[in-house]
């Protein structure tokens, strides 16, 4: 059974649209932390959220933390081929990161 | 945030055979840890490495598999022992500076056994 829920596990859109990627879980995590990682690389920490319903803006990329800090969303707006990737979305539990199964995000040009 | 180095960067091994993977923070942290990830997919957390002491492991992962050593506070090591094909797969350190820190990854260490 997975701890936390990530959907879509594949994700292919053009360029220009918009998309959102869920994180959900029946745990409360102290945070949730969002990574981006390319292939031949480590994971990328993009954003840390800490407060229930906390809202995060990086350029074109949204974090939002639920109220209740189990669940969490990443939404790009106006998608671009360089945001292709592995997103994966993590919260904290007893001093460990738990890992989401990870969304494959292709942007085609 | 810390930089995180890791050697070899992928290996080509025997079956039955063991390789030490190494992993050099450039600042002092206070949690490293290792973790293990089929390509394309999530992280799977090894153990966390604990400075001076044993490593904590997680369910399905054992010392005699997994030895994990942690001199300082900057470096550690992760070897994996008497290796079968299902050990392919790519090995990450990370490090934090403490509970509440951003955890930040090395580039991993994709191993293939024949």
């Amino acid at each position: 059974t997975q701890l936390l829920e990530q959907s879509p596990q594949f994700l292919s859109i053009q360029e220009g649209e918009n998309l959102t990627v869920y994180c959900n879980s029946s745990s409360v995590f102290s945070s949730l932390q969002w990574y981006r990682q390319e292939p031949g690389e480590g994971p990328v920490l993009l954003v840390t959220v800490v407060t229930g319903g906390e809202v995060k803006k990086l350029k074109r990329l949204t974090f939002q933390f639920g109220d209740a800090r189990k669940d969490s969303s990443l939404h790009i707006t106006a998608a671009q081929p360089g945001d292709t990737g592995l997103y994966l979305c993590a919260g904290l539990k007893g001093g460990k990161l738990i890992f989401g199964q990870g969304t494959e995000l292709s942007v085609k040009p | 945030s810390a930089v995180i180095s890791q050697k070899p960067s992928r290996d080509i091994c025997q079956r039955g055979t063991s390789l030490t993977i190494q992993c050099q923070v450039d600042s002092q942290v206070t949690m490293m840890f290792w973790y293990r990830q089929q390509p394309g997919q999530s992280l799977t957390l090894i153990a966390t490495a604990n400075q001076g002491s044993e490593a904590t492991y997680e369910s399905g992962f054992v010392i005699d598999k997994f030895p994990i050593s942690r001199p300082n506070l900057t470096f550690s090591t992760l070897t994996v022992s008497n290796m079968s094909p299902e050990d392919s797969s790519i090995y990450l350190c990370s490090a934090t500076g403490g509970v509440g820190q951003p955890q930040h990854f090395g580039d991993g260490t994709r191993l293939s056994i024949l």
